[in-house]
């Protein structure tokens, strides 16, 4: 049973460039987590998806961000003109409908921004 | 808003010694409590998720416990070795399947 899969691993983008973060669930998980990680601090909530919803995004900045969890295939953090603050670690978590289970992490995408 | 502290900070130890790291959060209403472990470079792992209804959890030489009326757990590691050495997350379940962390005890097993 794979676990939380993220691609890329490490992402290289200039100014101004878009990026695509891209999370894989485990299987039968229909949660859907985003955080954002800066090095020597904590993990930042961003936003929190079900299948086709978004349920939480009060930690996701208004403008440049987005992220969506369609039907099908992985759920997709987008971020559009990055600037050098955007660099960090992305991580993604998933958690399955079971009031019992626990949450899972993939091991993120590394952004840097040129 | 719920908040989690993780005291202290960094912690170092030597090789075989026994150790406590602490979580505490201030609404006692969660489902369940989880904590993780982190390596540099790396995704966080899960260790043990305890359920509001349970006292504590064991897997191997580790240990966690929760006092939820008091806003409390620990986990405790026996006979700690270098491997153990990361940072220790704990983070809280509540309704609306929102999870709030800790930021964390860095550790280090001294060989």
């Amino acid at each position: 049973n794979a676990g939380v899969m993220q691609n890329p691993r490490h992402l290289v983008r200039r100014r101004g460039q878009e990026a695509r973060l891209r999370c894989s669930p485990m299987k039968g998980h229909s949660h859907v987590y985003w955080y954002r990680q800066l090095p020597e601090e904590g993990l930042k909530f961003m936003v929190y998806l079900q299948k086709e919803n978004i349920i939480d995004e009060s930690g996701m900045p208004k403008e440049r961000f987005s992220a969506e969890f369609p039907k099908e295939g992985p759920s997709i953090l987008r971020i559009q003109q990055v600037v050098r603050g955007d660099s960090a670690a992305y991580f993604c978590a998933s958690f399955g409908t079971d009031g019992y289970s626990p949450l899972h992490f993939g091991n993120g995408t590394r952004l840097t921004v040129t | 808003k719920q908040e989690v502290t993780q005291i202290p900070a960094a912690l170092s130890v030597p090789e075989g010694e026994n150790l406590v790291l602490n979580c505490s959060f201030t609404d006692s209403a969660i489902y369940n409590l989880q904590w993780f472990r982190q390596d540099p470079g790396k995704g966080l792992t899960s260790l043990l998720l305890i359920q509001s209804s349970q006292r504590e959890q064991t897997s191997g030489r580790l240990n966690a416990s929760l006092d939820k009326s008091s806003g409390r757990s620990t986990l405790y590691i026996a006979a700690s070795q270098p491997g153990d050495s990361a940072t220790y997350l704990c983070a809280v379940r509540q309704t609306g399947n929102q999870f709030y962390f800790g930021t964390g005890t860095s550790l280090t097993v001294i060989p």
